[in-house]
C-alpha cells in the first residue's frame, strides 16, 4: 500500500543552522509529493509540493526535490529561524480523487 | 478569502454527552475530509466526501461516532456518547479536484475536545 515515512523527531536546530527533515514514500505510479506545516495551535497548511519526478517544490526559503529513483523528497532550508518552528509533515497524493497519505509528522524546534 | 470554519474552537463537556463538531468548508471545494490528531496516534483520517457522499469511513473508530454532510456547505461530525479516549483535536479539511492537478487539502484551525 501507499506510505510515507518521516526521520523521527524532535530536531533542535539553533538559529541560522541548515535544515534536512527526511522523507521518503512507497507507491505505486508517480504520486504528487507535499509538504505541509502545522504551527502551534492551528491547522496544518501546504507548505510546498511537487507533482513530477525531478520537480523542485519551494516557497519561504524551503526546498523539496522530488526524486523517483530513491523515492524521496526530503526539506530543506539554508537558515532557519525561530519562527520556523512547528510541525512538518511529508505527504503523498496518488490522483484528486484520493484522500492523501500523511508521514507521522516531525516537531522542530528553533533556538535563539 | 475564506478559510475552512470549524466550530467550537474548543469543547469540554463530562463522558457521556453528545458532542457535535461543526465544518463550513472553502466554496467551491468539492472534498471534505475528517481528521482527529493525538499525541499517540498522530493525524488519523476518519471520513471523507465528495460532493456531500461519504466515500471512505474506514477510519471512524466505532459507531459512536457519525459524520454528515448535508450540504456542500456544511458538514458536522458527531460523537455519542462520548468518552474520555476520545478527547483529540479534530480537524476539517477541503480540497477541489478539479482545474491544476492534484491541489492540496486546506485545513481549519480545529477543535479541541476534551471529554472529562
Amino acid at each position: 500500500g501507499n506510505s510515507v515515512t518521516q526521520m523521527e523527531g524532535p530536531v533542535t536546530l539553533s538559529e541560522e543552522a541548515f535544515l534536512t527533515i527526511n522523507c521518503t514514500y512507497t507507491a505505486t505510479g508517480y504520486p504528487s509529493l507535499f509538504w505541509y506545516v502545522q504551527y502551534p495551535g492551528e491547522g496544518l497548511q501546504l507548505l510546498l509540493k511537487a507533482t513530477k519526478a525531478d520537480d523542485k517544490g519551494s516557497n519561504k526559503g524551503f526546498e523539496a526535490t522530488y526524486r523517483k529513483e530513491t523515492t524521496s523528497f526530503h526539506l530543506e532550508k539554508g537558515s532557519v529561524q525561530v519562527s520556523d518552528s512547528a510541525v512538518y509533515f511529508c505527504a503523498l497524493m496518488k490522483t484528486s480523487y484520493d484522500k492523501v497519505i500523511f508521514g507521522p509528522g516531525t516537531s522542530l524546534s528553533v533556538i535563539p | 478569502d475564506a478559510g475552512v470554519i470549524q466550530s467550537p474552537r474548543h469543547e469540554v463537556t463530562e463522558m457521556g454527552q453528545e458532542v457535535t463538531l461543526r465544518c463550513k468548508p472553502i466554496s467551491g471545494h468539492d472534498y471534505l475530509f475528517w481528521y482527529r490528531q493525538t499525541m499517540m496516534r498522530g493525524l488519523e483520517l476518519l471520513i471523507y466526501f465528495n460532493n456531500n457522499v461519504p466515500i471512505d469511513d474506514s477510519g471512524m473508530p466505532e459507531d459512536r461516532f457519525s459524520a454528515k454532510m448535508p450540504n456542500a456547505s456544511f458538514s458536522t461530525l458527531k460523537i455519542q456518547p462520548s468518552e474520555p479516549r476520545d478527547s483529540a483535536v479534530y480537524f476539517c479539511a477541503s480540497s477541489f479536484s478539479g482545474g491544476q492537478f492534484n491541489q492540496p487539502q486546506h485545513f481549519g484551525d480545529g477543535t479541541r475536545l476534551s471529554i472529562l
